[in-house]
């Protein structure tokens, strides 16, 4: 149980276009989602927090119009990077919490998504 | 915001000896703190997780240790094996009631040596 996925697993797009990762919840409901941002040999940092049916909340330093975040459903969650450029090249990974009461604050991540902006 | 620091970043150790990396946090409302593995190019993987009501947690060769006093908290690994060979990162959640995002630390590289 507790399965996430995303997809694309990775995409090459050209500077300037937008990309959309989906990131779905296969058998759970997430009222939240998450989404952080893995620089090579880097840790993982939290660029945002998406609420179903409501805005999402982005982290200090995360541009809120070029990160796109639309959280339409329980089970699913979209982030949009638009207007790409190689510095936004990285692993884009999801995690949703099932807000299990015998498993709190725990997260299950998705595996990823690698963007190459060229 | 919550802020977490992890040594070592790069621990080499014998295959069949322990292994101990340790984490400090800054945000004494933190609760939650969770242990990740990560192989090269796959998602973080909880190993063991540890609640701010407990000090210790066990799970065959892995523990966790917590000192709330100190704001530290320990993942021992014993009897390593090559397949421990990974990366590890600790977070933690300060949540005040709602779902938080982690804090992680920037990663230890366990390398077991044959």
């Amino acid at each position: 149980g507790a399965v996430v996925s995303q997809h694309p697993s990775w995409v090459i797009c050209k500077s300037g276009t937008s990309v959309k990762i989906e990131c779905r919840s296969l058998d759970f409901q997430a009222t939240t989602m998450f989404w952080y941002r893995q620089f090579p040999k880097q840790s993982l940092m939290l660029m945002a927090t998406s609420n179903e049916g409501s805005k999402a909340t982005y982290e200090q330093g995360v541009e809120k119009d070029k990160f796109l975040i639309n959280h339409a459903s329980l089970t699913l969650s979209t982030l949009t990077v638009t207007s790409a450029h190689p510095e936004d090249s990285s692993f884009y990974i999801c995690s949703a919490d099932p807000g299990l009461a015998a498993n709190l604050y725990e997260q299950y991540f998705g595996p990823g998504t690698r963007l190459t902006v060229t | 915001g919550e802020n977490v620091e992890q040594h070592p970043s790069t621990l080499s150790v014998q295959e069949g000896d322990s292994a101990v990396i340790k984490c400090t946090y800054s945000d004494s409302a933190s609760n939650y703190f969770p242990w990740y593995k990560q192989e090269l190019g796959k998602r973080p993987q909880l190993i063991i997780d540890i609640r701010s009501n407990v000090g210790e947690k066990k799970d065959q060769r892995i523990a966790v240790t917590l000192n709330k006093t100190a704001k530290h908290f320990s993942l021992h690994i014993t009897e390593t094996q090559p397949e421990d060979s990974a990366v590890y990162f600790c977070a933690a959640i300060e949540s005040g009631g709602g779902a938080d995002g982690l804090t992680f630390g920037k990663g230890t590289h366990l390398i077991i040596q044959p």
